[in-house]
């Protein structure tokens, strides 16, 4: 079974700074998919970025960023130029690539944006 | 692109009382949907995976005839929770997926809160 560690429960950035969730996770496949999903108060999940785990280039979806380290099974998001929009619960998940595969989800960090 | 609805948002139910929830891909076939369940402070927990047309497969724990599933076609899912129960009260989301990318991403419904009595 795959395993998805989020350690930091709480974190809290200033607007305009940058701040870096960590996720690991463990997995005996050798491709699989990484999530990271954003939930804010409204409590609707918002997919901020995916990655393919056979691709090496980190993807990159305008001010958020992944730095995946594969041998480390390693997958933190980077948010840069925070905004107060960005206060959020934020989830890592791990999917097996086949169709009809859940998410396994990490427990969550929850990030607060301060003026 | 790639929206899903859920109804209702929230009810309030007497306890003994069955509850249908609707999930709703707007724009999408969904091959595959999902039901979670969601503790106050908590990670997303899988209840249960429904393909279109065949029976919904329920993770360890899950009461199958508690939680009943039906995905009758590729833009609707339904949970049914039948004879509530305090304990039910819970945030209830789906998500559907439909091969739309390389990563078969999810995409998630608004949630339902369910409260019983």
């Amino acid at each position: 079974a795959q395993t998805v560690t989020q350690s930091q429960p709480e974190m809290s950035v200033q607007e305009a700074e940058t701040v870096t969730l960590s996720c690991t996770y463990d997995t005996s496949e050798s491709n699989y998919y990484l999530f990271w999903y954003k939930q804010p108060p409204s409590r609707q999940m918002i997919l901020v970025i995916r990655q393919e785990a056979y691709k090496q280039q980190n993807a990159t979806e305008n001010r958020f960023s992944v730095n995946f380290q594969k041998a480390a099974k390693s997958f933190s998001l980077k948010i840069s130029d925070s905004q107060l929009g960005d206060t959020a619960m934020y989830f890592c998940a791990f999917m097996k690539p086949y169709s009809g595969y859940a998410l396994n989800f990490g427990k969550g960090t929850s990030l607060l944006v301060t003026p | 692109g790639a929206v899903v609805s859920q109804h209702p948002s929230r009810v309030i139910c007497k306890s003994g009382t069955s509850v249908k929830i609707e999930c709703r891909s707007l724009d999408f076939q969904a091959t595959t949907m999902f039901w979670y369940r969601q503790f106050p402070k908590q990670s997303l927990m899988l209840m249960a995976t429904s393909n279109e047309g065949s029976k919904a497969t329920y993770e360890q724990g899950v009461e199958k005839d508690k939680f009943l599933i039906n995905h009758a076609s590729l833009t609707l899912s339904t949970l049914t929770v039948t004879s509530a129960h305090p304990e039910d009260s819970s945030f209830y989301i789906c998500s559907a997926s439909g091969g739309l990318d390389s990563t078969d991403t999810q995409y998630f419904g608004p949630g339902t809160r369910l409260t019983v009595l």
